[in-house]
């Protein structure tokens, strides 16, 4: 299994452009979830998803978008990218079965930077 | 609001000591606490997870407790070693689609 993986590693953005970060899993896990973190702190929950076709917003969603159209994909939309968006962003899945309920399994993390 | 503290200070151990990290929370009813590793420039990777009506859980060198009461977790990590170096995160959740993450905290061992 490859497990969760993130597409770019890296990007530079411009002020006002748009991006969408892709994330997918095969474990076939039902929950999805985006992360940023900023350095030397912790990781904000911007969007989950507890099944395809079904997203909510988490602690900071202002300035992104999401979808879940199949269980394995969970896309992040950037649009109108500002400076307060650079960050790591980290997707994450779970499920509610083994081996640990809820235990999150995540991606290398993304690296953006808006200028 | 909801609130996770873990030690701001990074935590300096020498090799073969335990090191004992914390976490604290207010306004929150967790139903499981976690714990996560984290390396630079990596994603988190999962340790430990215990439940509310748990009070302690081991696996290998890591022990894990969690006191509802108090609501706190502590996290050892008993004859430490330099590859132990790391930053700890601290999680609660009530519900899969509920977490939060602490800070965390930076240990780093010395030789």
């Amino acid at each position: 299994n490859a497990g969760v993986t993130q597409t770019p590693k890296f990007r530079i953005l411009k002020i006002g452009q748009s991006m969408t970060l892709q994330c997918a899993q095969d474990m076939n896990h039902n929950y999805m979830y985006w992360y940023r973190q900023d350095p030397g702190m912790g990781l904000k929950l911007i969007y989950y998803s507890v099944g395809a076709g079904i997203t909510d917003k988490g602690e900071v969603p202002n300035g992104y978008n999401v979808s879940r159209s199949t269980t394995e994909d969970f896309p992040l939309r950037l649009e109108l990218a500002a400076p307060s968006q650079t960050s790591v962003y980290f997707c994450a899945s779970s499920s509610q079965g083994s081996p640990t309920p809820y235990e999150q399994y995540f991606g290398p993390g993304t690296r953006l930077t808006v200028t | 609001s909801q609130k996770i503290e873990q030690n701001s200070e990074a935590l300096n151990i020498q090799e073969g000591k335990t090191a004992t990290l914390t976490c604290n929370y207010t306004n929150y009813s967790p139903a499981y606490l976690q714990w996560y590793r984290q390396d630079p420039g990596r994603g988190p990777v999962f340790l430990l997870l215990i439940r509310e009506n748990e009070k302690e859980k081991r696996k290998e060198r890591l022990k894990v407790t969690f006191d509802t009461t108090l609501k706190q977790s502590l996290f050892h990590i008993t004859a430490s070693q330099p590859a132990d170096s790391a930053t700890y995160l601290c999680a609660l959740s009530s519900s899969a689609s509920k977490i939060i993450f602490g800070s965390g905290t930076r240990l780093s061992i010395r030789p």
